[in-house]
């Protein structure tokens, strides 16, 4: 079935640096969402990026899509302890069934 | 605090038991999921109700077992469950009657079951 793959599986940085993850997927979209999920939480909704989109912002969080690659990017700036958290893109079918998921990628932001 | 709440947080039952997960919303929402979140593999869809009516059931055993009584509240009821069960089961709602299309998901920090 249709999936979004997170690459890296883990990050470690230092606060203040930018964090970049990168999402793949294998067939048409709708739209591609990014997760957040802190330990032993839910996930939170981060920012959606429609099919015709390429980039949107939301505060330190910048979203690239680029759907000839099928792929995207989350951009965290600036980042603090608090980013620390594992991170999902999550697609939907062209038909507009439920979001499948990816495995995620584990951010570590030491201070 | 997310508007989505779910109970118990913890849950540690045998084999033979039965019990249910209870997920609430609070958002006025027409479509409400359950996932199953094991270690190393990515978010599994288990169940999708909109407007009380099951839309999508993801070949789950039928030792899992939901029940949506309203746009409000689904349940879970689990029983004769295996330790490959044991997992984080979170359920989630969005407004949009037909799955999470053009909407976001909203999750509760949902129920840890370990399986003995």
């Amino acid at each position: 079935s249709q999936q979004g793959e997170e690459d890296p599986q883990a990050l470690s940085i230092q606060e203040g640096e930018n964090a970049t993850m990168n999402c793949s997927y294998k067939t048409s979209i709708n739209n591609l969402q990014w997760y957040r999920q802190n330990s032993g939480r839910g996930l939170v909704h981060l920012i959606l990026i429609r099919s015709n989109e390429r980039e949107k912002h939301s505060g330190r969080l910048r979203v690239t899509l680029d759907t000839s690659k099928k792929s995207s990017s989350l951009l965290i700036t600036a980042s603090r302890a608090a980013d620390t958290a594992s991170y999902f893109c999550a697609t939907d079918a062209a038909a507009g069934t439920a979001l499948i998921f990816g495995k995620g990628t584990t951010l570590s932001v030491s201070s | 605090e997310t508007g989505v709440t779910q109970t118990p947080r913890h849950l540690v039952m045998g084999m033979t038991n039965k019990k249910s997960l209870k997920c609430e919303q609070h958002l006025g929402h027409n479509a409400m999921y359950w996932y199953k979140q094991s270690a190393k593999k990515p978010l599994e869809l288990m169940f999708v109700y909109s407007l009380e009516e099951r839309v999508e059931n993801n070949s789950v055993p039928s030792r899992f077992s939901p029940e949506c009584p309203n746009s409000s509240h689904l349940f879970l009821h689990l029983h004769t469950l295996q330790p490959e069960d044991s997992a984080l089961y979170l359920c989630a709602s969005s407004q949009d009657a037909q799955g999470s299309y053009n909407s976001p998901l909203h999750f509760g920090n949902g129920t840890r079951l370990t399986v003995t």
